[in-house]
C-alpha cells in the first residue's frame, strides 16, 4: 500500500534552518513527491514537485530558501533562512496508478 | 496568475447530495487535469478524483460510487457532485490544478470551501 509518513510536528528558530521528512512506503521508495504549505485559515500552496533523481520543478514565486532532497525511500523539505510566514502545515503528495496520497502533515513552529 | 474559487452550499442535508463548483480565472480550463480534494479533521487531504477539460474523469475508489464530476468549459468551470452524503462527509473542499498538465500532482488551488452535513 502507497504511504507516505510524515512528523507530527517540527520547530526551528526565526533565521535558522529546518528539514521536514516524508517517508514513503518501502516498496515505492522510488516514487516522486510534491510538497504544499498550508498557512493557517489559508488553502494549500503548490512549493515544488520533487524526482527520485534529484530533479525538481517549483510552483510560481516559491523563493530560493525551499529546496527538495532525497535519500532512500525518505523525502526532504528544507527551509532555509526561516521567516515568520513559514510557520505552517507541510504536506507531501505522491500518486500511484487511479490513486493519489497525502502524508499526514507536519505542523512547523517558527521560534 | 491562475485562481480558483470554489463555491455553493455551505450546509447539507444527510442522504442528500453536495453540489460545489469551481470557478477558474487568469487561464483556460483548456488542456488541464482538475481536481477536488478536501480536508477533514479526522482523515487530513483527501484527493476525491479529477477530470481532464475534455471530459475523461477518474475518481479515489473509495468515494466513486457516489461521485460525478464535470466540466464546462463554455464558463470555465468545473462541479463536484457527493450523493448519499453522510456527517463523514463534512470537510473543507478544495479544487486544484493538475500541475505540468499531469493529473497527479496540483500547482494551484482554490481557499476552500467549509461543507457540513448536518439536519
Amino acid at each position: 500500500q502507497l504511504v507516505l509518513t510524515q512528523s507530527p510536528s517540527a520547530s526551528a528558530s526565526l533565521g535558522a534552518s529546518v528539514k521536514l521528512t516524508c517517508t514513503l512506503s518501502s516498496e515505492h521508495s522510488n516514487y516522486a513527491i510534491a510538497w504544499h504549505q498550508q498557512r493557517p485559515g489559508k488553502g494549500p500552496r503548490y512549493l515544488m514537485k520533487f524526482n527520485s533523481d534529484g530533479s525538481h520543478s517549483k510552483g510560481d514565486g516559491i523563493p530560493d530558501r525551499f529546496s527538495g532532497s532525497n535519500s532512500g525511500a525518505e523525502r526532504y523539505l528544507t527551509i532555509s533562512s526561516l521567516q515568520s510566514e513559514d510557520e505552517a502545515d507541510y504536506y507531501c503528495q505522491t500518486w500511484g496508478t487511479g490513486i493519489v496520497v497525502f502524508g499526514g502533515g507536519t505542523k512547523l513552529t517558527v521560534l | 496568475q491562475v485562481q480558483l474559487q470554489e463555491s455553493g452550499p455551505g450546509l447539507v442535508k444527510p442522504s442528500e447530495t453536495l453540489s460545489l463548483t469551481c470557478t477558474v480565472s487568469g487561464g483556460s480550463i483548456s488542456s488541464y487535469y482538475w481536481t477536488w480534494i478536501r480536508q477533514s479533521p479526522g482523515k487530513g487531504l483527501e484527493w476525491i478524483g479529477y477530470i481532464y477539460y475534455s471530459g475523461s474523469t477518474d475518481y479515489n475508489p473509495s468515494l466513486k460510487s457516489r461521485v460525478t464530476i464535470s466540466v464546462d468549459t463554455s464558463k470555465n468551470q468545473f462541479s463536484l457532485k457527493l450523493n448519499s452524503v453522510t456527517a463523514a462527509d463534512t470537510a473543507v473542499y478544495y479544487c486544484a490544478r493538475g500541475g505540468g498538465m499531469t493529473w497527479y500532482y496540483f500547482d494551484y488551488w482554490g481557499q476552500g470551501t467549509l461543507v457540513t452535513v448536518s439536519s
